[in-house]
């Protein structure tokens, strides 16, 4: 079954420090993953986007990276602030037919002063 | 421009009644999205419309639910009749094929 398991589920951190979240897929034939924010209230906003063939891709203070053969990719936030506090997901998308997006639960990030 | 647009943004309803949300997708996109988020199952893919046709409707709860495209700038989610379980965030997306999905702001349904 095509899964996308995220950790932690939630995250607490100080303003200025780095962070970290994990997401590992199941999801075959693979066709790339991405990061979504979605901050309370919102819809999702595609962060990075990356293929079989990207190990990294950086927007700004966020960095993706993607190990295809274990099937693992994190993404890192550096030198946090407040408005970093919202939901980070993790979505793969599969080869073949329109591409159909799975989506992982999410890793709720808080940022505190 | 100004993004996918979704009505209500809120809607609270007692069960049984009818339930219709409505999106506008962005100008040019030929395929829409329709998703539910909820805490317990998070994104789940309800329907997906390609040049106003339905591809893919495997998500689609039950005969309770039903969604339409009679053009490329609307698009309907109804239910019919609503029950409490149905209580949930619900997106709309589109996108043009290849490229990147884009999220509406939701509507939040509340079933009592």
């Amino acid at each position: 079954k095509n899964q996308v398991e995220q950790s932690p589920q939630s995250l607490i951190i100080l303003e200025g420090k780095n962070c970290t979240l994990q997401c590992n897929y199941t999801v075959s034939p693979f066709s790339n993953l991405r990061w979504y924010k979605q901050d309370t209230g919102r819809g999702p906003v595609s962060l990075t986007i990356m293929t079989f063939s990207e190990n990294t891709k950086s927007n700004g203070r966020y960095t993706a990276t993607l190990d295809a053969d274990t099937k693992q990719s994190s993404l890192h936030i550096t030198a946090s602030q407040l408005s970093d506090s919202a939901s980070y997901i993790c979505v793969v998308s599969g080869a073949g037919g329109y591409n159909k997006l799975i989506f992982g639960a999410g890793t709720r990030l808080a940022v505190h002063p | 421009d100004a993004g996918v647009i979704q009505s209500p943004r809120h809607e609270v309803t007692e069960m049984g009644q009818e339930v219709t949300l409505r999106c506008k997708p962005i100008s040019g996109h030929n395929s829409l999205f329709w998703y539910r988020q909820t805490m317990m199952r998070g994104l789940e893919l309800l329907i997906y419309f390609n040049n106003n046709v339905p591809i893919d409707d495997s998500g689609m709860p039950e005969d309770r639910f039903s969604a339409k495209m009679p053009n490329a700038s609307f698009s309907t989610l109804k239910i019919q009749p609503s029950e409490p379980r149905d209580s949930a965030v619900y997106f709309c997306a589109s996108r043009l094929t290849g490229y990147e999905q884009y999220f509406g702001p939701g509507t939040r349904l509340t079933v009592t």
